[in-house]
């Protein structure tokens, strides 16, 4: 079955501790993208990308860096920069064009104590 | 910029209409909606192309107004599996697949 996988599903870390999070599709997509979501709020774009090796800053980049070394994989590294890192985080990919639907991952929910 | 979406909730009983607005003050190519159970991924319902067209699933159906900037989603004859937030997601030209979301419209059904 095609589809994205995000792992884990929930997540702790410590206060000032970098944490990465996984996010792999087989769905053949170029381009993947973060989205944070808060509670009683909308998706916010933190990163995506557009084909390997390539990517750019969304919305709220900042204390969150990205790699994509691979088509299926694009993991997301939520540095001790970022000042308030606990939300749901969701990936996604679509086929690289203007107008294709986006295919959500079911989400990591990243909790910093 | 973020779209303004509207209501920002709404109860229904099952059966019933209802109409979740979204407006964007940039010129846009194309209107995604999503809906969202509690905890788990947004699902894709459809996406709306410029020239004001109008496209349904089921008894979901949407409208887009580019010269307004506006689309509009209408539930029909609601059913239980219909509760969940819903959110657009707007593209203006040239975003090539980047989208901006609105903040969500909570839809609770109730028999």
């Amino acid at each position: 079955d095609g589809g994205i996988t995000q792992s884990p599903k929930y997540l702790f870390r410590k206060e000032g501790q970098n944490v990465t999070l996984s996010c792999e599709q087989n769905l053949n997509h170029d381009a993947m993208y973060w989205y944070r979501q808060d509670p009683g709020q909308g998706l916010r774009l933190i990163y995506y990308s557009q084909i390997v090796n390539d990517f750019q800053k969304g919305d709220i980049a900042e204390g969150y860096s990205v790699s994509r070394e691979k088509k299926e994989s694009f993991p997301l590294t939520v540095t001790s920069a970022q000042k308030n890192p606990t939300a749901f985080y969701l990936c996604a990919s679509s086929i690289f064009r203007d107008y294709n639907e986006q295919f959500f991952g079911p989400g990591t929910r990243l909790t910093v104590l | 910029q973020q779209p303004v979406q509207s209501p920002q909730a709404v109860i229904l009983r099952e059966g019933e209409d209802a109409v979740i607005n979204c407006s964007s003050s940039k010129a846009l190519y194309s209107v995604h909606w999503y809906r969202q159970k509690h905890g788990e991924a947004p699902v894709f319902l459809m996406i709306l192309l410029k020239g004001g067209e109008q496209k349904g699933h089921e008894k979901i159906s949407a409208s887009f107004n580019e010269k307004k900037q506006q689309s509009s989603l209408y539930l029909t004859a609601s059913q239980l599996s219909y509760s969940g937030t819903y959110f657009c997601g707007t593209a203006p030209p040239d975003s090539w697949g980047k989208l901006q979301f609105g903040a969500g419209t909570q839809v609770v059904v109730t028999p």
